[in-house]
């Protein structure tokens, strides 16, 4: 089971910012958290991870929680091409396994 | 820089036959994990290949099984296929040390009638 939880689903105006949020209250000490997105008929595209600190680079900001419990992810000006499912998701660093819940189904409204 | 490749796009097999998917990794990528993805749900991890060897499986039948080469290329392969495979099937590569994220590739559509 996934050890996430996050909105079905979200809306957003282009050119606004979207702000994902997802619950992980059982994260261990030692596991990342990781977004990713699938846009429809393509396979899922890494986004963004971190550990404790925020995150920021080319495509969006994490950020996490002091007790990281949840975390948010931002995408500062959202435009169409983002519509897509977000997933988020919490491993350890390296080659372990994502384990995929259902994810939050982002639409951006022109 | 090529990303993952996948081969073929999609397919139509019969219950109870064999299928066996393809997947080329990212360049300097070497490990390779497989999921499925059913209609509307989140990938499902099966396996992932390192070095030739499976190193973790997730929860699947042994109907499921994989291989990997030299090149780090790997096949995945389905025996005796049920209607229930009908899937979206997706390769991902990474890079085995510094590895902080998986490319996917656009995976196989598999339809079994």
């Amino acid at each position: 089971d996934a050890k996430t939880t996050q909105p079905p689903s979200m809306d957003c105006a282009e050119g606004r910012a979207a702000n994902l949020p997802c619950n992980h209250s059982t994260i261990s000490g030692n596991e990342y958290v990781y977004w990713y997105r699938q846009i429809h008929s393509q396979g899922p595209q890494y986004i963004i991870h971190g550990l404790k600190n925020n995150e920021t680079n080319e495509m969006a900001s994490l950020i996490i929680t002091e007790d990281r419990k949840s975390s948010t992810l931002i995408l500062p000006h959202a435009t169409l091409r983002d519509t897509a499912v977000y997933y988020c998701i919490v491993a350890n660093f390296g080659n372990e396994k994502l384990t995929f819940g259902t994810g939050t189904r982002l639409t951006i409204i022109p | 820089d090529a990303g993952v490749t996948q081969s073929p796009t999609h397919l139509i097999k019969t219950r109870g036959q064999q299928v066996t998917l393809r997947c080329s990794p990212k360049s300097g990528h070497d490990t390779v994990s497989w999921y499925q993805q059913a209609l509307g749900q989140g990938p499902q991890f099966i396996f992932q290949y390192y070095e030739e060897e499976e190193r973790q499986r997730g929860n699947f039948p042994d109907r499921f099984s994989g291989h990997q080469f030299p090149n780090y290329s790997s096949e995945l392969n389905v025996n005796a296929l049920l209607l229930g495979d009908s899937a979206l099937y997706l390769c991902a590569s990474s890079r085995r040390t510094g590895a902080y994220g998986y490319t996917f590739g656009s995976g196989t559509r598999l339809t079994v009638v």
